[in-house]
């Protein structure tokens, strides 16, 4: 179990916009540690989405924010595409555990 | 342009060590701020850290796993190298080596993997 949790899937029609959370705690994205999200495509190596957690690395769509708040994070994704379906995951470092940590995956479907 | 590469044994027996190679290029394991980390994913799981060697020779490990790991420098000055020790099927996974960064004025907590290899499969079987 993910000390830092995400719903299991989410789901939404093209165009439409959707939110995935990351709940963590006051021993990660409460510390104010950077929370970063990955996108992994079926069959595929994750892929950086967003880094520090509200940025994003050249080449990532404007469709893609993120945002922090107190322990949570969450990342938005605008304007969903086919090839948006996916899982994505947040990572931060807990400095309880010393160490990084994964959310435990969101499987994203675009109906 | 940074590029990695993993590679070891696909195939490795319960109780034995396994031994994985991260062969990179576009940049230099020594250059302030940059990390070479290593994240593995059991099939059809979630993705899980395991290790980080940074630009200094720090190293971090997995908790869970920090008995059983070691990240090293390799032989070449071009490769990382990470070993697990006492293998149990629950280790058979993809793992992913990656390059790291660390945000501009910030400290060694706050690094990000911006560039990541294929994936090497490791069954542990008998």
């Amino acid at each position: 179990q993910s000390v830092l949790t995400q719903p299991p899937s989410v789901s939404g029609a093209p165009g439409q916009k959707i939110t995935i959370s990351c709940t963590g705690s006051s021993s990660n994205i409460g510390t104010n540690f950077d929370v970063h999200w990955f996108q992994q495509l079926p069959g595929t190596a994750p892929k950086l989405l967003i880094f520090g957690d509200n940025n994003r690395p050249s080449g990532v769509p404007d469709r893609f924010s993120a945002s922090k708040s107190g322990s949570s994070a969450s990342l938005a994704i605008s304007g969903l595409q086919a090839d948006d379906e996916a899982d994505y995951y947040c990572h931060s470092y807990d400095n309880s555990l010393g160490g990084w940590l994964f959310g435990g995956g969101t499987e994203l479907t675009v109906l | 342009q940074i590029t990695l590469k993993e590679s070891g044994p696909t195939l490795v027996k319960p109780t034995q060590t396994l031994t994985l190679t991260c062969a990179f290029s576009g940049f230099s394991i020594t250059d302030d701020g940059v990390g070479v980390g290593w994240i593995r994913q059991p099939p059809g799981k979630a993705l899980e850290w395991l290790a980080l060697l940074y630009w200094d020779g720090d190293k971090r490990y997995s908790p869970s796993l920090n008995t059983r790991l070691n990240i090293t420098r390799g032989t070449s000055k071009n490769q990382v190298v990470l070993t697990l020790t006492n293998l149990d099927p629950v280790d058979t996974a993809t793992y992913y080596c990656s390059h790291s960064r660390r945000r501009p004025g910030y400290n060694l907590y706050y690094y990000y993997m911006d560039v990541w290899g294929k994936g090497t499969t490791v069954t542990v079987s008998s």
